[in-house]
């Protein structure tokens, strides 16, 4: 399996709702980032999970809230967001081992704040 | 902070022509890596670079790495419509260069190809 499975692929959400993102690897990668992204714009990181522990938040908004269940698993728990939060929102995995360094991208999900 | 340049951010081809996107680092990079993703989808990675100098070879992509490990190229050899998308050079924010962490994008390179 050299996948990484990104759940739902689209999501229109209220401000007021609550939803979650949902990511999946099976390739044993143990590090696992959320990627935001606009159009034609590059990927911003937002957040990084090496051995299922956060390790790097960009300064992200509480509205955004990331949860590392297992080695698989990687969640974005999204509340309360504004319309400028529509984007595409990626999840990747990356080994962590040396000298392998390239990123699995999920398909992302494709969010709309209305 | 870091910065990684891209150019040029637009290029448009007749199918057959061939296309070159280059990639600028603020600082010395341990290892560059290039992705690219289409039109609706997402990146996926290409390769990496890690050797001064290195030049590494797909089908018809070239991919070359600085001597000083501050810049990069991409050149595509007549170009097919296949190879429509978004070409982007990412490197590795922390100059420890781990294998994880913050990659700092280039804006990226849309090439469009005219059949």
């Amino acid at each position: 399996d050299t996948e990484v499975t990104q759940t739902p692929k689209h999501l229109v959400m209220g401000m007021t709702n609550k939803k979650s993102l949902k990511c999946e690897q099976h390739m044993g990668h143990r590090a696992m980032y959320w990627y935001k992204q606009k159009a034609k714009k590059p990927p911003e990181l937002m957040f990084v999970y090496s051995y299922e522990k956060l390790s790097i938040n960009e300064s992200v908004p509480s509205r955004f809230s990331p949860e590392c269940p297992n080695s698989s698993l990687l969640n974005l728990h999204l509340h309360a967001l504004q319309p400028e939060d529509s984007a595409l929102y990626l999840c990747a995995s990356s080994q962590l081992t040396t000298g392998h360094y390239g990123y699995t991208f999920g398909s992302g999900t494709r969010l709309t704040v209305v | 902070g870091q910065q990684v340049m891209q150019i040029p951010q637009y290029q448009h081809v007749q199918e057959g022509e061939d296309f070159t996107t280059y990639c600028n680092s603020s600082t010395t990079l341990s290892n560059i890596q290039w992705y690219k993703q289409r039109p609706g989808g997402h990146p996926v990675f290409l390769i990496q670079l890690v050797k001064s100098g290195e030049v590494k070879k797909q089908k018809r992509l070239t991919f070359q790495f600085g001597e000083a490990k501050k810049n990069s190229s991409l050149h595509i050899t007549a170009t097919q419509t296949t190879d429509v998308g978004t070409y982007f050079c990412a490197g590795p924010a922390n100059a420890g260069g781990t294998s994880y962490g913050k990659l700092t994008f280039g804006q990226g390179t849309i090439l469009t190809v005219h059949p």
